[in-house]
């Protein structure tokens, strides 16, 4: 069955650099979540998308913005990195009728140099 | 403030039951008690759910104390590949709104 797809799996930058990271939702899923988990920490809620448009909002820095486009896709956008932005970045996608059961991608590990 | 409380670490013998406790002792009447694992530095997978009723699906039980401010997760039959954080998470979620919030989990290892 088709998961979620997220691209790229591994990504190295230098600080104040701009990363891009993309999610690609289970066909037929209109909700993404992104979560950020740092070395030996727990995941943390980001932000959240629902039908292309912003449901929630948690820790997500102000030099981070997201999008969920008209094909369901969604994309991470990262400015002014910094060290500590250094971490695995998930995305997860649901459908909505059923939301909390959220299936999670593999990752994409942003490394800031 | 955490919604949950679980212990931070449990061994657990291969083939035997493993027990997951969790608090939730200030769940509210809408709330959810959702699992998840993960399996080191994998993606989250999501294991079962339930509101006031246990629940039993094709991986766990789920079990929810009458006053709901506890439950239990049950893998039956632990195998070396269940070794993994488990999560606890109290949440709502109003169609399409609501989010899950990740507190510390267990560290469950399961032991030949």
């Amino acid at each position: 069955a088709a998961g979620v797809i997220q691209s790229p799996r591994h990504l190295i930058k230098e600080k104040r650099e701009t990363a891009t990271l993309k999610c690609y939702p289970i066909p037929r899923h209109d909700t993404v979540y992104w979560y950020q988990q740092g070395p030996g920490q727990d995941p943390q809620f980001l932000i959240s998308f629902y039908e292309k448009m912003q449901s929630d909002k948690g820790s997500i820095p102000d030099r981070f913005s997201a999008q969920q486009f008209s094909d369901y896709h969604s994309e991470l956008n990262m400015s002014s990195l910094e060290l500590g932005d250094s971490a695995l970045y998930f995305c997860a996608s649901s459908f909505g009728l059923n939301a909390g059961e959220l299936f999670f991608g593999e990752g994409s590990r942003l490394t800031v140099l | 403030d955490a919604k949950t409380t679980q212990p931070p670490s449990m061994d657990c013998a291969e083939g035997r039951a493993a027990n997951l406790p969790c608090n939730h002792s200030t769940i509210s009447g809408n709330e959810y008690v959702y699992w998840y694992r993960q399996i080191h530095s994998q993606g989250p997978q999501y294991i079962i759910h339930g509101l006031k009723n246990n629940e039993t699906n094709e991986m766990a039980s789920l079990i929810i104390t009458e006053d709901r401010k506890s439950s239990t997760l049950i893998l039956p039959h632990a195998t070396l590949r269940d070794t993994a954080v488990y999560y606890c998470i109290v949440s709502s979620f109003r169609g399409s709104q609501g989010n899950l919030i990740f507190g510390k989990g267990t560290k469950l290892s399961v032991k030949p």
